[in-house]
């Protein structure tokens, strides 16, 4: 079964931490992974995608990569902000199925001043 | 040219009910998704139209559940005599292809069953 799994579900740091969030999915076969931001009550916004093909992706403060092999990706933010505070929620296009993203349930982020 | 727009954002149903979720995807967008939101989990996948033709509905729960999406746009999704556990939020995506590319999400509809 196509699984993706998050740790850890919820994190709280001060501002200006540096932080990982991980991802893990069960299948090395890929299209590609997307990492999105949730915030309360709200739909997902894309934060950035990496197709099959990529190691990494980066937007601002923020860089995701990809490990097929070992079926990792990793979300690093940096210098964070409280204006970071949602749940960041990543999903994988697996092949072979018909386009239809598998999610983790999320990492809940609460960055405090 | 807005994204993705879903209507009602808001919708409390009496169980047995009937209700109605509409998407506008992104105009030009030929895939459209329909995924089920529970509270504190991720979204999961409920079906996928290709234009007009719906090509995966695997993910839709039980008959109560229908999509259309009749002229390769607007998309309504239809429930019928809601249960509690369909309570939950709505979300319709959108993308550019066939293959599936970056997916756009709408705001969601959440629909309430009491």
């Amino acid at each position: 079964k196509q699984e993706v799994t998050q740790i850890p579900a919820a994190l709280s740091v001060p501002e200006g931490e540096n932080l990982v969030l991980n991802c893990s999915f069960t299948d090395s076969a890929i299209y590609n992974l997307q990492w999105f931001r949730q915030d309360p009550g709200k739909g997902l916004t894309s934060l950035l995608l990496i197709q099959s093909s990529q190691r990494e992706q980066t937007s601002g403060r923020l860089n995701a990569s990809l490990d097929k092999s070992s079926g990792r990706s990793t979300l690093y933010i940096a210098a964070s902000q409280p204006g970071d505070s949602a749940t960041y929620l990543c999903a994988v296009l697996f092949s072979g199925g018909y386009n239809k993203l598998i999610f983790g349930a999320g990492t809940r982020l609460a960055v405090h001043p | 040219g807005a994204g993705v727009s879903q209507s009602p954002r808001y919708k409390v149903a009496k169980r047995g009910q009937d209700v109605a979720l509409r998407c506008d995807p992104i105009s030009g967008h030929v895939s459209l998704f329909w995924y089920q939101q529970a509270l504190g989990q991720g979204p999961e996948f409920l079906t996928y139209f290709q234009n007009e033709a719906q090509l995966d509905k695997s993910g839709l729960p039980s008959d109560r559940f229908f999509a259309e999406r009749p002229e390769g746009s607007v998309s309504t999704l239809k429930i019928q005599r809601t249960q509690q556990e369909d309570s939950a939020v709505y979300l319709c995506a959108s993308s550019s292809t066939g293959n599936g590319y970056e997916q756009y999400f709408g705001p969601g509809t959440r629909l309430t069953v009491t």
